[in-house]
Order: C-alpha cells, then sequence, then structure tokens
C-alpha cells in the first residue's frame, strides 16, 4: 500500500501543452504539499494545502494551479508548459501540527 | 539564499566505518530539523528528527547531533552499510510558523563494500 501516490511517474510533452499531475495519500493526513525539485537539486516548496484550504503558495508562476477535492487528494496542473517547467515534483502530507512530511515517489517533467 | 546548507556534495566511506554527514543552517528561528534518505527514482523518505530542545537523538544505527550556538547539525551512521548509499537531506522549519520544511542541496552518501 503505497501511503502518497503520484501519477504520471514519468512525463514527456512539448512546450505550450497543458497537463496535470494527481496525488493521493491513505495516511489520514489532512495537509498536503507539492514540492520542485530542479536541475540544482533543490527541493522548494510550492503549495500546502491544509483540509482543501491553500495555507503555503510560494513565488510560483500562475501558470501552475493545485486543485484538492478533498483533503486525500491534491492535483497540480500546469498550464502552457516551458522548457524551464522541467523538473521532478514530489506531492507529499503530514498531519497538521507534526513536522514529519511523507513524500510520493516524484513525478519526472520533461519538457521539450 | 539558502537557509541550510550541506556543503559536501557527496560522502564516500567503506562499510563498517562511520558516515557523518554535516548540515549548517542561518535562520535562528528554526527549531526542528529532519534528515531525508533519498535513493534514484524514488520520493525522500523519513530517516531521523530533533527538536531544538535537545542535542542529541538516536534511532538503531542513526545518530543526529544539534548544535544550536554554531547552528550546526550532524548525521552519524554507524556501522555504515552499503544500502545506506542515498542522497541525505537536511530539512529545518519553524513550529507554529507555515510548517514549510527547508531543504539542504543533499549529500551523496557511498558506502563501499
Amino acid at each position: 500500500d503505497t501511503a502518497v501516490s503520484q501519477t504520471p511517474k514519468y512525463l514527456v510533452t512539448q512546450m505550450g501543452n497543458d497537463k496535470s499531475i494527481k496525488c493521493e495519500q491513505n495516511l489520514g493526513h489532512d495537509t498536503m504539499y507539492w514540492y520542485k525539485q530542479d536541475s540544482k537539486k533543490f527541493l522548494k516548496i510550492m503549495f500546502s494545502y491544509n483540509n482543501k484550504e491553500l495555507i503555503i503558495n510560494e513565488t510560483v508562476p500562475n501558470r501552475f494551479s493545485p486543485k484538492s477535492p478533498d483533503k486525500a487528494h491534491l492535483n497540480l496542473h500546469i498550464n502552457s508548459l516551458e522548457l524551464g517547467d522541467s523538473a521532478v515534483y514530489f506531492c507529499a502530507s503530514s498531519q497538521a501540527g507534526w513536522p514529519t512530511i511523507y513524500f510520493g515517489e516524484g513525478s519526472w517533467l520533461t519538457v521539450v | 539564499d539558502q537557509q541550510v546548507k550541506q556543503n559536501s556534495p557527496s560522502l564516500s566511506v567503506q562499510e563498517g566505518r562511520i558516515s557523518i554527514l554535516n548540515c549548517d543552517y542561518t535562520n535562528s528561528m528554526f527549531d526542528y530539523f529532519l534528515w531525508y534518505k533519498k535513493y534514484p527514482a524514488e520520493g525522500p523518505t523519513f530517516l531521523i528528527s530533533i527538536s531544538s530542545i535537545k542535542d542529541k537523538n538516536e534511532d538503531g544505527r542513526f545518530t543526529v547531533f544539534l548544535n544550536k550556538s554554531a547552528k550546526h547539525l550532524s548525521l552519524h551512521i554507524v556501522p555504515s552499510q552499503p544500502g545506506d548509499s542515498a542522497v541525505y537531506f537536511c530539512a529545518a522549519l519553524t513550529q507554529g510558523g507555515s510548517e514549510k520544511l527547508v531543504f539542504g542541496k543533499g549529500t551523496k552518501l557511498t558506502v563501499n563494500p
């Protein structure tokens, strides 16, 4: 049983396309996140949601739009993909008040 | 601005010896620190953590030491095993704040048989 699962794992797409990455957690956590690991290997937070409400929104282009239909899901939609969006995107979750977060396996996005 | 720094991009040790991974931070508001381990093509997995009220936390072969005055923490793995070969990320946050984990760049540990 995968605790935090995200799909697709690998995605190759052309510039200008719109794509979505889905994430689900079965840990019963009420906080979910999207992190990005860029070519320099830094893991940086993009968004966090608590019980479907956006609580952290870092400086991310508004082409990136997270959607949380319920507290177990946090999807990431990216419009008008650019070459610089190529990265690994990690979904994660945690229980509010607990600092440990649990990551999914990552989605490798390549924009060509 | 890098608030969490792991200045060694890589470390190589012999099986059975001690591995010491270092991490420095600049933000004095950080009060909780975590180590994550990452294998290729997988997500980071939580390894061990320490609160700023402690200076040491031990879990089996893994021990984390915190020196608040130096804003420095280290992860000791002893004895090191080939399966420990991975990238280790140091992370920090301010509890009661935005709960935003700030990560270092990672150190790639290779344990040679």
